[in-house]
C-alpha cells in the first residue's frame, strides 16, 4: 500500500480557511487520494477524493501536486464543529476496498 | 432513517461471554465493511462483504471473530470468548459498489468493553 504522512495535529481559528497538507510520495499512478474526517464519538465520514485534478465540493477543496506525491485538503471557512481527526488515505489497488486509515490530523477549531 | 444503523451503541460485557453487534446498512448498497478502532487508534479492517460473492476474512484477528451477511442486507458481528482486548469501536460502513467510488457510509459504531 502507499502509505500517508500527516502531521499529528494543528489548530486553526474559526472563520479562517484550514489548509491540512498529506504526503502520500509513493503514491502509483492509478491510485486515488481520500480525505475522511471523524468527529468524536463518531463514525468517520467521507469528505471528497481525487486523482490528479484539484476537486471541489460543498464541503471542501482538494489539492493534489503535479506530481501528485502531496496534497492539501482545504476547507475554506472553519467553523467549531469542523474540529475532528482528518484521514488522507490512498486507495490502494487491487484490495480497493481495504481503506487504512492512519493516525490522521487532529484539528481543533478555536473561536 | 437513511444512513447505516448499528446496534447495540454499547455493549458491556464480562470477560469469556459471547456477543453479536448488527449493522443495517444503507438500502441498495451492496458493499459492508466492519471495522475496528481501539481507543485512541486509527481504524483497523475486520471484513467486507460485497453482494454474492465469498467474503474477504483477513482482517478477522482471531478465530473467534466471525461475521455473516444475511440476504446480502443485515449483518451480525459474533465475537466468541470475548477477552479485554476486544474492548473497541466496532464500525460498520456501507456503500453503493466498490469500483465506483471509495466513499464509504459509516454508522456510530458499537462500543464493547469487556470487563
Amino acid at each position: 500500500d502507499a502509505k500517508t504522512t500527516q502531521p499529528p495535529s494543528m489548530d486553526c481559528a474559526e472563520g479562517r480557511a484550514a489548509n491540512l497538507p498529506c504526503n502520500h510520495s509513493t503514491i502509483s499512478g492509478n491510485e486515488y487520494v481520500y480525505w475522511y474526517r471523524q468527529i468524536h464519538s463518531q463514525g468517520p465520514q467521507y469528505i471528497i477524493h481525487g486523482l490528479k485534478n484539484n476537486e471541489t465540493n460543498e464541503m471542501a477543496s482538494l489539492i493534489i501536486t503535479e506530481d501528485r506525491k502531496s496534497s492539501t485538503l482545504i476547507l475554506p471557512h472553519a467553523t467549531l464543529r469542523d474540529t475532528a481527526v482528518y484521514y488522507c488515505i490512498v486507495r490502494p489497488t487491487g484490495n480497493d476496498y481495504k481503506l487504512s486509515f492512519g493516525a490522521g490530523t487532529t484539528v481543533t477549531v478555536r473561536a | 432513517g437513511a444512513g447505516v444503523s448499528q446496534s447495540p451503541s454499547n455493549k458491556v460485557t464480562e470477560k469469556g461471554k459471547d456477543v453479536e453487534l448488527r449493522c443495517d446498512p444503507i438500502s441498495g448498497h451492496t458493499a459492508l465493511y466492519w471495522y475496528r478502532q481501539s481507543l485512541g487508534q486509527g481504524l483497523e479492517f475486520l471484513i467486507y462483504f460485497q453482494g454474492n460473492s465469498a467474503p474477504d476474512k483477513s482482517g478477522l484477528p482471531s478465530d473467534r471473530f466471525s461475521a455473516e451477511r444475511t440476504g446480502g442486507s443485515v449483518s451480525t458481528l459474533t465475537i466468541q470468548r470475548t477477552q479485554q482486548e476486544d474492548s473497541a469501536v466496532y464500525l460498520c460502513a456501507s456503500s453503493l459498489r466498490r469500483e465506483v467510488t471509495g466513499e464509504l457510509f459509516f454508522g456510530e459504531g458499537s462500543r464493547l468493553t469487556v470487563l
